[in-house]
């Protein structure tokens, strides 16, 4: 299995809501990230998780909350969102934490629109 | 801080076109480099990866090369096709980042 699957792939919340995005590997990598890229832009990390601890948090707002309650899942759990925070959320996953051996593996992303 | 830049930032040709991709990086520190292809909406697809130790990687039509005293890269695709029509990202890895380049987005038509 060499693939990141993200869950759902569209979601549409408002601004009260609480909703989770889910990401799952299953290549034995030991780092995974949250990605956001807003239309015509280049991805930008949100964070890391490396061997399951929470390694970079990118100063990302705090109803933005990462979860990773094993090695091959990554939670991202929203609440209380803007609509400024409607954007392509990817997930990706390493071997380790650079990236070193065999690069990153991404996700399809989920679409989140905020209304 | 590392600092990734594509040119062009748009690209229309018609098929049967070689083309060069250009990516630049300021901090040569890097352990690899990838180049990715996304097509709208859709989640991002790695092409080809360079380690910092390689100075090119192939795969079918598409050849990409790294100098990294130089902080730059290049992505070849050879006899472009309508199907090569997306954007192609390339990305630096550096720490426990991945910095991603600006994109150049591509279009080939019939």
């Amino acid at each position: 299995d060499t693939e990141v699957t993200q869950t759902p792939k569209h979601l549409v919340m408002g601004m009260t809501n609480k909703k989770s995005l889910k990401c799952e590997q299953h290549m034995g990598h030991r780092a995974m990230y949250w990605y956001k890229q807003k239309a015509k832009k280049p991805p930008e990390l949100m964070f890391v998780y490396s061997y399951e601890k929470l390694s970079i948090n990118e100063s990302v707002p705090s109803r933005f909350s990462p979860e990773c309650p094993n090695s091959s899942l990554l939670n991202l759990h929203l609440h209380a969102l803007q609509p400024e925070d409607s954007a392509l959320y990817l997930c990706a996953s390493s071997q380790v934490g650079t990236g070193r051996d065999n690069g990153y593996t991404f996700g399809s992303g989920t679409r989140l629109t905020v209304v | 801080k590392q600092e990734v830049t594509q040119i062009p930032a748009a690209l229309s040709v018609p098929e049967g076109e070689n083309l060069v991709l250009n990516c630049s990086f300021t901090d040569s520190a890097i352990y690899n480099l990838q180049w990715f292809r996304q097509d709208p909406g859709k989640g991002l697809t790695s092409l080809l990866l360079i380690q910092s130790s390689q100075r090119e990687q192939t795969s079918g039509r598409l050849n990409a090369s790294l100098d990294k005293s130089s902080g730059r890269s290049t992505l070849y695709i050879a006899a472009s096709q309508p199907g090569d029509s997306a954007t192609y990202l390339c990305a630096v890895s550096s720490t426990d980042k991945l910095i991603f380049g600006t994109g150049t987005r591509l279009q080939v038509f019939p």
